[in-house]
């Protein structure tokens, strides 16, 4: 079983709003990952938890705040987001940092 | 800088063919390499990883890795419409973020 899930599947969100994004997996991976991904573009790095704890930040603006409250679930909380932040929200986990990531359905998400 | 380039395509293949995918990448201290398919709208689905030379098959689907050359590529046999998407090639470099590289759209003519 490779899967990893998110919640919720489509976002609208107005720029003075807080949201939450959600994302869970049940292989026992340790690594999870936040990627946000613009249309035609590849993924672009935004997090990495390794152990429940933030291993690297990719110098991602502070309206986002991601969170591991255990090693299952990961969250990405989200305040005063600008329009150019709707993107496709992707998690994804692996065993360890750095080995085979598999990644979860995503989250479209929009900011009006 | 790491990079992982991709040619953009798109790539048309009639149905039946063999689609070939290329990817090259800079550092040859990358260790690692996956190929993504990712349809219209959806997330990237792992379909090979290879960290040896030589080919890696799966199916359809056959991968090959040259370190030399710094060259790895995704062979899709009896390629169907339902391949239509984009692949991503990825490389990982020691203990560095995965490298993606900006996809190859495959587009299958029934």
């Amino acid at each position: 079983d490779t899967e990893v899930t998110q919640t919720p599947k489509h976002l609208v969100m107005g720029m003075t709003n807080k949201k939450s994004l959600k994302c869970e997996q049940h292989m026992g991976h340790r690594a999870m990952y936040w990627y946000k991904q613009k249309a035609k573009k590849p993924p672009e790095l935004m997090f990495v938890y390794s152990y429940e704890k933030l291993s690297i930040n990719e110098s991602v603006p502070s309206r986002f705040s991601p969170e591991c409250p255990n090693s299952s679930l990961l969250n990405l909380h989200l305040h005063a987001l600008q329009p150019e932040d709707s993107a496709l929200y992707l998690c994804a986990s692996s065993q360890g940092q750095w080995q085979t990531q598999y990644f979860g359905p995503g989250t479209r998400l929009l900011v009006l | 800088q790491k990079e992982v380039e991709q040619n953009s395509g798109p790539l048309s293949v009639p149905e039946g063919a063999i689609a070939s995918l290329n990817c090259t990448y800079s550092d040859r201290g990358s260790q690692s390499f996956f190929w993504y398919r990712q349809y219209s709208g959806k997330s990237p689905e792992l379909i090979m990883f290879i960290y040896s030379n030589g080919d890696k098959e799966d199916g359809r689907f056959t991968a090959q890795l040259n370190k030399a050359s710094q060259y790895v590529s995704l062979l899709i046999r009896d390629s169907q419409p339902s391949d239509s998407a984009t692949y991503l090639c990825a490389a990982y470099s020691g203990n560095t973020p995965l490298v993606f590289g900006k996809g190859t759209r495959l587009s299958v003519i029934a």
